[in-house]
């Protein structure tokens, strides 16, 4: 069974684009999450998904925005990026909301804006 | 964004000692994670811990869930050089959010 596929792995880009991370979950799992770690800053929850829809959001910026597709897959975008949007993106997939316990990540996608 | 305490930050043992790191909150949580990231990659899932009190293990791995539901325990015995990397824990609340610790840096010298 295929674990969580995040790409691209390594994203380099500059201040003011825009970019989008593509996500697919486990197999079966409905439930999408989003995490941005950085040094300073550990794992911060951004949004989780199911549905189609968001269920819950962090504390970010709406630079930061995602979307669900009808077959599980995410994406997140951020737009107008800066130098402290830097970090690595992970992404985690569940059977369910309120399944975060059996939360499983993928290898995430390592931000550089310059 | 909130973060848990854990410690210690870091930690540099020989191969064969064990190894504890713990992690507290000023909230309560409903189930505690321990996670372990290995470089250039994303966290794996070590123990879940879903009751106050509930002590459970996995191989070398022992992890508590303390009484007053705000902190939790992690303990690895006999350590070997694969157990290098960092390790998380997490906590579940009321708002279904998971909220990571600041991690600790093991390393372990053959």
């Amino acid at each position: 069974k295929a674990g969580v596929t995040q790409t691209p792995r390594y994203l380099i880009k500059t201040r003011g684009q825009q970019v989008t991370l593509s996500c697919s979950p486990i197999s079966g799992h409905r439930s999408v999450s989003w995490y941005q770690q950085t040094p300073g800053q550990g794992l911060q929850f951004l949004f989780e998904y199911f549905s189609e829809t968001q269920r819950n959001k962090g504390n970010f910026p709406g630079r930061f925005s995602g979307r669900q597709f009808s077959n599980s897959r995410s994406e997140m975008n951020v737009s107008t990026l800066e130098l402290g949007d830097s970090a690595l993106y992970l992404c985690a997939s569940s059977l369910a909301p309120g399944t975060n316990e059996k939360l499983f990540f993928g290898s995430g996608t390592q931000l550089s804006v310059l | 964004g909130q973060q848990l305490n854990q410690s210690p930050q870091s930690m540099f043992i020989q191969e064969g000692e064990d190894v504890s790191m713990n992690c507290t909150s000023s909230s309560i949580f409903n189930t505690w994670l321990w996670y372990k990231q290995d470089p250039g990659e994303g966290p794996v899932l070590l123990i879940a811990l879903y009751k106050a009190g509930e002590l459970t293990s996995n191989g070398r791995l022992t992890a508590q869930f303390g009484i007053t539901r705000k902190d939790s325990f992690l303990n690895i015995s006999a350590s070997i050089p694969s157990d290098v990397g960092i390790y998380f824990c997490a906590g579940l609340g009321a708002t279904n959010k998971l909220i990571f610790g600041t991690g600790t840096l093991l390393a372990v010298q053959p």
